[in-house]
């Protein structure tokens, strides 16, 4: 079943920040975060195994509340090349095919 | 970090005719590859499962006859798109599954385009 996601596009200044939203109905084993760019694969940007784990890097972080099987992504000071679209996906089970959120665009403008 | 290496990047074909998208992984070996499908401004699609050894397993609403998968080793996957179509014009992309608490290693693409 696929995720959900939220909000389905923003549009930011640059420097401003962001949080995407990703929520399943189904109990999750894990979470992954991907930001594709126009006519390219999907880059990976980080997985989310426990409950309530937090993960980041640089200014892109992540956290993952297991027993509301939903993920958040935390984009602070966002940059230009921030610009993609964001996917979630999460994973029932270890070893698990992983089924991809509708996408949320985000724009960084100067 | 792991590789899939996916061709071709680009394809163009006239309809009816069939394709054939390779993914190899380079450096470590992947019983297991996932076939997505993308249309634009869409979310990846699963369409099957390949295993190495064992036949695939498809998604529901995919044609099994259509969309041929072989795992013919542990570094290899083919998706071949027969009989194709300008409907089936869209980026398909392979990924093989990390380790536990890795990530999935996707493959580059493929832009396939039926005229």
């Amino acid at each position: 079943q696929q995720p959900v996601q939220s909000p389905q596009a923003v549009i930011l200044r640059e420097g401003e920040d962001a949080v995407i939203n990703c929520s399943s109905s189904k109990a999750l084993y894990s979470v992954h975060w991907y930001r594709q760019k126009h006519g390219e694969a999907p880059v990976f940007l980080m997985i989310l195994l426990k409950g309530g784990e937090q993960k980041g890097h640089d200014k892109i972080s992540a956290s993952f509340n297991e027993k509301k099987q939903q993920s958040s992504l935390y984009l602070t000071a966002s940059q230009l090349s921030y610009s993609g679209t964001y996917f979630c996906g999460t994973e029932r089970t270890s070893y698990d095919k992983v089924i991809f959120g509708p996408g949320t665009s985000l724009s960084v403008i100067p | 970090g792991a590789v899939v290496s996916q061709h071709p990047s680009r394809v163009i074909c006239k309809s009816g005719t069939s394709v054939k998208i390779e993914c190899r992984s380079l450096d470590f070996q992947a019983t297991t590859m996932f076939w997505y499908r993308q249309f634009p401004k869409q979310s990846l699609m699963l369409m099957a499962t390949s295993n190495e050894g064992s036949k695939a397993t498809y998604e529901q609403g995919v044609e099994k006859d259509k969309f041929l998968i072989n795992h013919a080793s542990l570094t290899l996957s083919t998706l071949t798109v027969t009989s194709a179509h300008p409907e089936d014009s869209s980026f398909y992309i392979c990924s093989a599954p990390g380790d536990r608490d890795g990530e999935a290693f996707f493959g580059q693409g493929t832009r396939l385009t039926v005229v």
